[in-house]
């Protein structure tokens, strides 16, 4: 199956300072990444979508000069949270469609382990 | 806009029963409405998909029903076992997925 790998796991930063998360697609190419952001207790609620070669899109409400996105390769894709804040704490999760190559029949997405980031 | 709402936010019933996990959205018609399974601290996990024109899918030992006319989703867990406890979104179809508060199921022994 598809398997998508998230880093760091864990990561603890002071405030003002930038941090990034990598997103792989260990065993396919996505040409599409999205990113999501969990509160405790509250559901995954989509930041962008990511899409290889081109500009994120971004929802509603989330600020793209603070949430940078890049998605430089078939494979990888990054959200760097700049100038973080204690507020920026979260759970940060991004997931890939396999639908493209032919890794899944239907919709399903493949979640990476997610990144739990605390901004001190 | 669109909004999903699962109605429990915990669940807790004792090993063997059937647990029945509900899904209702508004505003919206998905061509179809998945379920996953997380863990804590963990991303999501896929486990089913039903289309609108499907009205019951199985997979071992679950069952998810589709009525789009309720607009509504049931995910059932039959003879529940301890390591089926964890929070189980569903999740709509759209431009991305929109994904719901998720229920956490607490199955004791």
């Amino acid at each position: 199956g598809a398997v998508v790998s998230q880093h760091p796991s864990r990561v603890i930063c002071k405030s003002g300072t930038s941090v990034k998360i990598e997103c792989r697609s260990l065993d396919f190419q996505a040409t599409t990444m999205f990113w999501y952001r969990q509160f405790p207790k509250q559901s995954l609620m989509l930041m962008a979508t990511s899409n290889e070669g081109s500009k994120a899109t971004y929802e509603q409400g989330v600020e793209k000069d603070k949430f940078l996105i890049n998605h430089a390769s078939l494979t990888l894709s990054t959200l760097t949270v700049t100038s973080a804040h204690p507020e920026d704490s979260s759970f940060y999760i991004c997931s890939a469609s396999a639908f493209e190559v032919g890794l899944q029949a239907d919709g399903e997405l493949f979640f990476g382990e997610g990144s739990r980031l605390t901004v001190l | 806009s669109q909004k999903i709402e699962q109605n429990s936010e915990a669940l807790n019933i004792q090993e063997g029963k059937t647990a029945t996990l509900t899904c209702n959205y508004t505003n919206y018609s998905p061509a179809y409405l998945q379920w996953y399974r997380q863990d804590p601290g963990r991303g999501p996990v896929f486990l089913l998909l039903i289309r609108e024109n499907e009205k019951e899918k199985r997979k071992e030992r679950l069952k998810v029903t589709f009525d789009t006319t309720l607009k509504q989703s049931l995910f059932h867990i039959t003879a529940s076992q301890p390591a089926d406890s964890a929070t189980y979104l569903c999740a709509l179809e759209g431009t991305a997925l929109i994904f719901g508060k998720g229920t956490t199921l607490s199955v004791s022994s």
